[in-house]
């Protein structure tokens, strides 16, 4: 079964916890992407990944950190830099030839 | 500028009538124009895409309208039904920045029965 699953799919932290989100693809994909997405709005871009050890920031990327050591896989660490991190974050991979990206299920992490 | 706008916010339409939702943008190194559909809890799905030579796109009851000179496009849903209860975004592609895609806010559609 080809696509993105991210876990966990609910996740609580206390304030000033770092926390790993997780994103693996089986699609084969080059591109990956994290968003963030806040009630009533729009999807806003943290990091993307074009290519293995690669990594570039998006429009949101103060407090966030990602590794991309494998084509599989693009983690996402929430760290306590983070002032409003309680939010939906969505992985979404592309392949670069391709123009859609797919996105995975979401995880939705809660600051208590 | 790198924004995409999108109105309006929330739309309630009857089943069987047309759901139209809008979307504007200023930069012309956008190359490709999806909407996504999403459900709650769950990630976005492509729903009907464009690229701007085209005017207009139709698959099934969606259709997507563009005009390129007036930097606007928008959905239209024909014969609304419940399941089509859901957020829509648009989205532009930038074409130099690596498939990076700006969204539109979103909008919250609700059909009822």
């Amino acid at each position: 079964d080809g696509g993105i699953t991210q876990s966990p799919k609910y996740l609580f932290r206390k304030e000033g916890q770092n926390v790993t989100l997780s994103c693996e693809q089986n699609l084969n994909h080059d591109a990956m992407y994290w968003y963030r997405q806040d009630p009533g709005q729009g999807l806003r871009l943290i990091y993307y990944s074009q290519i293995v050890n690669d990594f570039q920031k998006g429009d949101i990327a103060e407090g966030y950190s990602v590794s991309r050591e494998k084509k599989e896989s693009f983690p996402l660490t929430v760290t306590s830099a983070q002032k409003n991190p309680t939010a939906f974050y969505l992985c979404a991979s592309m392949g670069l030839e391709l123009y859609e990206q797919f996105f995975g299920p979401g995880t939705r992490l809660t600051v208590l | 500028q790198q924004q995409v706008k999108q109105s309006p916010q929330s739309l309630i339409v009857q089943k069987g009538g047309i759901s139209i939702i809008n979307c504007a943008y200023e930069n012309t190194a956008f190359d490709y124009f999806p909407w996504y559909q999403q459900f709650p809890g769950k990630g976005p799905a492509l729903l009907i895409a464009i690229r701007p030579d085209v005017s207009e796109k139709k698959e099934g009851r969606f259709t997507i309208s563009f005009n390129k000179s007036a930097k606007q496009f928008s959905l239209h849903i024909m014969d609304s039904q419940p399941g089509d209860s859901a957020t829509y975004f648009c989205a532009a592609r930038l074409y130099n920045q690596g498939g990076k895609l700006i969204f539109g806010q979103g909008t919250e559609l609700s059909v009822k029965p």
